[in-house]
């Protein structure tokens, strides 16, 4: 069974921390993903990923960076948290090509205090 | 860059109707449209999908239309189920160099009255 496992369902931070959500997929993917999803705004592509060590902004990447260190992992950093922040972060990963399914993570759930 | 606009945001429907969730875009370069639901403390999955050389697919009870003139494809449901309650985002992608963009919708929550 494929899987994208998202390290932490629920993070509490404070304003200023430094925040690390991880992501891995176990289906030897190219590409990878992190969106944003808020009620009524849909899901906003943040970073993503087409290989190791290479990264392309999303629409919305002011605020954070990412780490992509091995294939199977991408790693979405908040240098500083601020509170405008808090959201559901998902992950998602999808095999080499342009077009096709995209499998998600189940969330992380990020509380900035 | 591309926008979906998706409606509407809430729909209520009875057991056993259809349910129909509407999405436009506008970037004639996209090609592929999926239609992805999120049930309660899950990430989004898949349900069906459509290429821009097709103008239906059908899966059971779910259908989805494509009219690239018109720059709009759309969501059916029949014979609706209450399993069928969650949040519905539409997607289109285009062509990308090295990953392949989807664009989403705000989403759709569909709830189905026993």
């Amino acid at each position: 069974d494929v899987k994208v496992t998202q390290s932490s369902r629920y993070l509490v931070k404070r304003t200023g921390e430094k925040v690390f959500l991880e992501c891995v997929q176990d289906m030897d993917h190219e590409n990878m993903f992190w969106y944003r999803q808020d009620p009524g705004l849909g899901l906003r592509l943040i970073y993503f990923s087409y290989d190791v060590k290479m990264k392309e902004k999303g629409d919305i990447p002011e605020g954070y960076s990412v780490s992509r260190e091995k294939k199977e992992r991408f790693s979405l950093i908040l240098e500083s948290a601020s509170t405008n922040q808090t959201s559901m972060y998902l992950c998602a990963s999808r095999k080499q090509g342009y077009t096709g399914e995209l499998f998600f993570g189940e969330g992380s759930r990020l509380t900035v205090l | 860059g591309e926008n979906v606009e998706q409606h509407p945001s809430t729909l209520s429907v009875q057991e056993g109707d259809s349910a129909v969730i509407k999405c436009t875009y506008s970037d004639s370069a996209s090609n592929y449209f999926p239609w992805y639901k999120q049930e309660l403390g899950k990430g989004p999955q898949l349900i069906i999908d459509i290429r821009s050389n097709v103008g239906e697919k059908k899966d059971q009870r779910i259908a989805v239309t494509l009219n690239k003139t018109a720059k709009h494809f759309s969501l059916h449901i029949t014979e609706t189920q209450p399993e069928d309650s969650a949040v519905y985002f539409c997607a289109a992608s285009k062509p990308h160099t090295n990953a392949g963009k989807s664009t989403f919708g705000d989403g759709t929550t569909l709830t189905v009255k026993p």
